[in-house]
């Protein structure tokens, strides 16, 4: 079964460097997200891409992230400067249309010292 | 925005019996309800999922119910297998708007522990 890959699995950053996470959704599908997770705690959304383009950002995707499709195949996450506080496991998924499934991927733990 | 409440957080039953996962959301524009298993050191995997129009939907030893008019959905495991332990997550999805919402918004988690 097709699924969605992410790397690396595990992401360690000092405060304030920049770090991009990566993932190759499935290759049929035309929507992509980014989600959070912070230890113990809930799957928090970040933000929704498709057609090139962000269709929904939720208010902690703020002008420190930004995403990309910078091929036919990847999707990335990038946090510009990071903070402690953006320590968390951060999924990918993806998604065959606008009211499909969601496919997530095993995630990046990130941790920020 | 929408909310989703999920209850309980910790779940323990004795392998073979049944066990329900209840949420509530807040958002009547709601249309879709899946439901994600997450096991340890892995990504939210869907186990199934329920659209408004129908009220109950079966996957083998997986049944979920909805109630529109209450907003709340249910999940139930029947002869629990020691396999079925993970965190189970509920989540909720508003119909397609001008307001171009359609994030998932996830509950906080139940964490079922099947003993053998």
């Amino acid at each position: 079964e097709p699924e969605v890959t992410q790397t690396p699995s595990h992401q360690v950053t000092q405060m304030g460097q920049e770090v991009i996470l990566r993932c190759v959704p499935i290759s049929n599908h035309l929507y992509f997200y980014w989600y959070r997770q912070i230890l113990g705690q809930k799957v928090e959304f970040l933000v929704s891409f498709y057609n090139n383009e962000i269709s929904e950002k939720s208010e902690i995707f703020d002008d420190q992230f930004s995403v990309e499709r910078p091929d036919g195949s990847n999707f990335t996450l990038k946090i510009r400067s990071t903070k402690l506080e953006d320590s968390a496991m951060y999924f990918c998924a993806s998604s065959l249309g606008y009211d499909s499934p969601l496919h997530f991927g095993n995630g990046t733990r990130l941790t920020v010292t | 925005g929408e909310n989703v409440e999920q209850h309980p957080s910790t779940l323990s039953v004795q392998e073979g019996d049944s066990a329900v996962i209840k949420c509530t959301y807040s958002d009547s524009a709601s249309n879709y309800f899946p439901w994600y298993k997450q096991e340890l050191g892995k990504g939210p995997q869907l186990i199934i999922d329920i659209r408004s129009n129908v009220g109950e939907k079966k996957d083998q030893r997986i049944a979920v119910t909805l109630n529109k008019t209450a907003k709340h959905f249910s999940l139930h495991i029947t002869e629990t297998q020691p396999e079925d332990s993970a965190v189970y997550f509920c989540a909720a999805r508003p119909a397609p708007t001008d307001t171009g919402r359609r994030a998932l918004t996830f509950g906080s988690g139940t964490r079922l522990q099947v003993q053998p």
